[in-house]
């Protein structure tokens, strides 16, 4: 079974500029939860969909949007970038979420932000 | 007080030594805990899961979990110096449908 596909790898973008992310979740999977990794911060929870519905959202500005399509797969905006929006993107997927939430991570998006 | 709090090391041993990882959480009502392993450049993987008090063994590995004292820890058997990574402590909140991650404890395996 394919793992968790993040696309693109890697991102350079300048401030001001928008960028969306994209996500195929692991077949079968319907939870997909997406995270900013930075050395600073750790892992920190941006929004997590299941069937198309967000479900719960990270406190984070409103600059940064998720949706997810009827197949799963999911994409996360972020608009009028800023320099500190330069981090590891993960999305990781899941079979339904909540409780029993075990979690398959992606490789990741590494944007960068100039 | 941060939400899941680990101590971000870095935790050194001795190879064949048992590594000791430990994670408290502010949500009571939490009733679910991960932990993955984060390999330098790479995405975490998860490796163990708990939902009952008690422990939960996995070959190498055992997961503890404390509801009344907020606690859930992470021990590793005859440490190998291939388990070097980072160990992340995951929570999922009441509601559910959010996983709050831990900053991550290093662990080095000497060999």
């Amino acid at each position: 079974k394919a793992g968790v596909t993040q696309t693109p790898r890697y991102l350079i973008k300048t401030r001001g500029q928008q960028v969306t992310l994209s996500c195929s979740p692991i077949s079968g999977h319907r939870s997909v939860s997406w995270y900013q990794q930075t050395p600073g911060q750790g892992l920190q929870f941006l929004f997590e969909y299941f069937s198309e519905t967000q479900r719960n959202k990270g406190n984070f500005p409103g600059r940064f949007s998720g949706r997810q399509f009827s197949n799963s797969r999911s994409e996360m905006n972020v608009s009028t970038l800023e320099l500190g929006d330069s981090a590891l993107y993960l999305c990781a997927s899941s079979v339904a979420g909540g409780s029993n939430n075990e979690q398959f991570f992606g490789p990741g998006t590494r944007l960068t932000v100039l | 007080q941060k939400e899941v709090e680990q101590n971000s090391g870095p935790l050194s041993v001795p190879e064949g030594a048992i590594a000791s990882l430990n994670c408290t959480y502010s949500d009571r009502g939490s009733q679910s805990f991960f932990w993955y392993r984060q390999y330098s450049g790479k995405s975490p993987e998860l490796i163990m899961s708990i939902y009952s008090n008690g422990d939960k063994e996995d070959g190498r590995f055992t997961a503890q979990l404390n509801k009344a004292s907020q606690y859930v820890s992470l021990l590793i058997r005859d440490s190998q110096p291939s388990d070097s990574a980072t160990y992340l402590c995951a929570v999922v909140n009441t509601g559910g449908f959010k996983t709050i991650f831990g900053a991550g404890t290093r662990l080095f395996v000497k060999a």
